[in-house]
Order: structure tokens, then sequence, then C-alpha cells
């Protein structure tokens, strides 16, 4: 198992709160990645980090936003959540080659 | 640009008998090749992955896949299956020259009857 974690697990809240899905790895990776994925289905890629204050967007386009001011941390936070950004929300991180992602558990969001 | 192709949604084989999932790719330089497997409800977990060299990996949990260039194919594979085997399998390439972001295809769902 992988030294990535993801808080919460499970989340459910009205439409229009702000929340932040919490991603940590304790294995000093510089490579960080979000994917969306709903049950079942393939993983999309909505934002990317390569290092500290470096954030790109994904293939998906996402109204999410993303920040790494550390190292081992990669939150992402929706201003105002919506039923249609319910899914799961996966991180991973990369280290140096041949870089293999690792995954955290995810976080199931429900949006009501 | 890169891409993955899972040309089976769902695979059911007999406990002890031989498990094939199939995967194609397309990488305009050398692939890097990879599979997971995601339990309910679980991230995914990492099962082997080929770089260069033995065309033949050998993974996790008695898993191991074929590497075969002229077919553009990376076919997962374990000799005798297990209920436990049962889950979502997916296989992901990136170019060995690309900025290091996973193309994934869309996964295969493995059921293994008792």
């Amino acid at each position: 198992e992988a030294d990535i974690y993801q808080t919460p697990r499970y989340l459910v809240i009205g439409t229009g709160k702000k929340i932040t899905l919490e991603c940590s790895q304790t294995m000093g990776h510089d490579k960080m990645y979000w994917y969306q994925q709903d049950p079942g289905m393939e993983l999309h890629l909505i934002h990317y980090s390569y290092g500290v204050n470096s954030t790109e967007k994904g293939d998906l386009s996402s109204e999410s936003t993303v920040s790494r001011i550390r190292t081992e941390h990669f939150p992402l936070t929706l201003e105002s959540a919506r039923p249609s950004h319910t899914s799961q929300y996966l991180c991973a991180s990369t280290g140096g080659p041949p870089d293999t992602q690792y995954f955290g558990p995810g976080t199931r969001l429900t949006v009501l | 640009a890169q891409s993955v192709a899972q040309p089976e949604d769902q695979v059911n084989v007999a406990e002890g008998n031989p498990l094939t999932v199939k995967c194609t790719y397309s990488v305009s330089g050398n692939p890097y090749l990879f599979w997971y497997v995601q339990y309910p409800n679980r991230g995914l977990q990492f099962l082997l992955k080929y770089i260069t060299g033995d065309n033949l990996v050998k993974g996790s949990y008695g898993f191991e896949a074929e590497f075969n260039k002229s077919q553009t194919s990376f076919h997962l594979k374990k000799p005798s299956a297990l209920v436990s085997d049962s889950a979502l399998y997916f296989c992901a390439v990136r170019d060995s020259i690309n900025d290091y972001k996973l193309s994934f295809g869309a996964g295969t769902t493995v059921t293994v009857r008792a």
C-alpha cells in the first residue's frame, strides 16, 4: 500500500456549500494528480501538479480548483457544490522514474 | 496523443480457470504500460508495469502481463483465477517522453464465479 491519504472518505453536503477534499502523501513525491470517477467508470484527470506552486488543468474540465503550497499536500476545492459534482475523487502521486502512480483510497462526494 | 482500449466491459470466468483481460494502446513513442485493480469503494491498486526489457512482466497476486509491440497489446493474465480476483481492472499508458500523465482505459469488470 502506498502512503497517500484522502479525507474525508465520504461526504454528503447540500448544494451551494464550499468544500475542500484533502490529499496528502508522505513519500516526498513531486508529481500529484486528481481524478474524477463515476462508480465503475473510467478515470478522468481534472488537475495535476509537478511541484510546489505548479498546478495545471487536466483533460476533463472541472469547476474545482487546487493548490500546491507544500510538496506533501494537494487539496481540491469546490467553491459552490452542485449535484453534478457528485462523484468519486481520486488523488495520486508519483516520484522518480518510472513514475508509477500510487492512488489514495478516494473521496466519495454526494451533493444533494 | 496516447490512448488505451479495453475491448471487453466484462469478463466472466470460473474459479480455477485462466483469466485474461485485454488491453491495446496507442502512443507516439516508447510506451510505459501499467495495470491497476480497483475494489468497490477503494482507490486503484498498482498491479504491474512494463517499462523495458522482458516482454513478460510478473506482478502482484499472481498476475502477469505480456507486452506485444507488433500488436500494441498488453494483456493481463492469471493462470488460475480466484473469487477474490473479482474487481474492476484498468490498463494505462504513457509515452516515455510525455509529461508523466497517464491515459486510462475504460476498465474491465472481472467476475470470478465459485
